[in-house]
């Protein structure tokens, strides 16, 4: 059974540039979930999504992070320009939303803004 | 603002030797507690999820209790292995809905 999938799994890009990741839930959750790891802060959440529907996006740190679900096996995060303090590893993570179910996550996408 | 402190931040244990670290979080709306086990450059790993007070699991060498009255539970290591080095995470799902308030984690060091 394929597990939570994220592409790319690096990303470097200069500073201005627009950065796009991607993630494929597992099939059947419904409920998605991106976090952000950062040494600072460890890891935080930015924003979830339970049938295709964000429910809270307060975690995005600023209009230049945007999110979307346009379908239950597709999600995008954004963003646009990209600066270097958004160096960080991003993860992906889905759910059933069972209360005894765990979230599963993606292998991340460690991004460097140069 | 709701906090899930855990304890100890860092903690080297003997090979051989058995440990055990704290997830403190708030009681009143208690739903869910979560246990991952985060390895350097790999992604957060499920352990446990408990939902009733009383309720205690075990994977393997690992356990885990939980105290939904007091708000907080203890993972328990036995015959620590050097694999077992990783962060330990706590999460409390709070009010049901499936968004996970994290700890910072336990970093524990297996010394062989």
């Amino acid at each position: 059974d394929a597990g939570v999938i994220q592409s790319p799994r690096h990303e470097v890009t200069e500073m201005g540039q627009e950065v796009t990741l991607r993630c494929k839930p597992i099939s059947g959750h419904d409920y998605l979930f991106w976090y952000r790891q950062t040494m600072m802060r460890g890891l935080e959440l930015l924003i979830y999504f339970n049938n295709n529907v964000p429910i809270d996006d307060s975690g995005m740190p600023e209009d230049r992070f945007s999110a979307k679900m346009p379908n239950a096996s597709f999600s995008t995060l954004k963003i646009q320009p990209s600066e270097p303090r958004d160096s960080a590893v991003y993860f992906c993570a889905s759910s059933s939303g069972y209360a005894n179910q765990p979230q599963h996550f993606g292998d991340g996408t460690r991004l460097s803004i140069l | 603002i709701l906090n899930v402190e855990q304890s100890p931040q860092s903690l080297h244990v003997q090979e051989g030797d058995s440990t055990n670290f704290t997830c403190s979080f708030p009681s009143s709306n208690f739903y869910a507690l979560h246990w991952y086990r985060w390895e350097t450059a790999k992604s957060p790993e499920a352990l446990f999820v408990m939902t009733l007070n009383g309720d205690e699991k075990k994977k393997g060498r690992i356990s885990a209790t939980l105290n939904t009255k007091e708000g907080y539970s203890y993972l328990y290591i036995k015959g620590s292995q050097p694999e077992d080095s990783a962060t330990y995470l706590c999460a409390s799902d709070m009010d049901s809905n499936y968004q996970l308030i994290w700890g910072a984690g336990t970093k524990l060091i297996i010394k062989p």
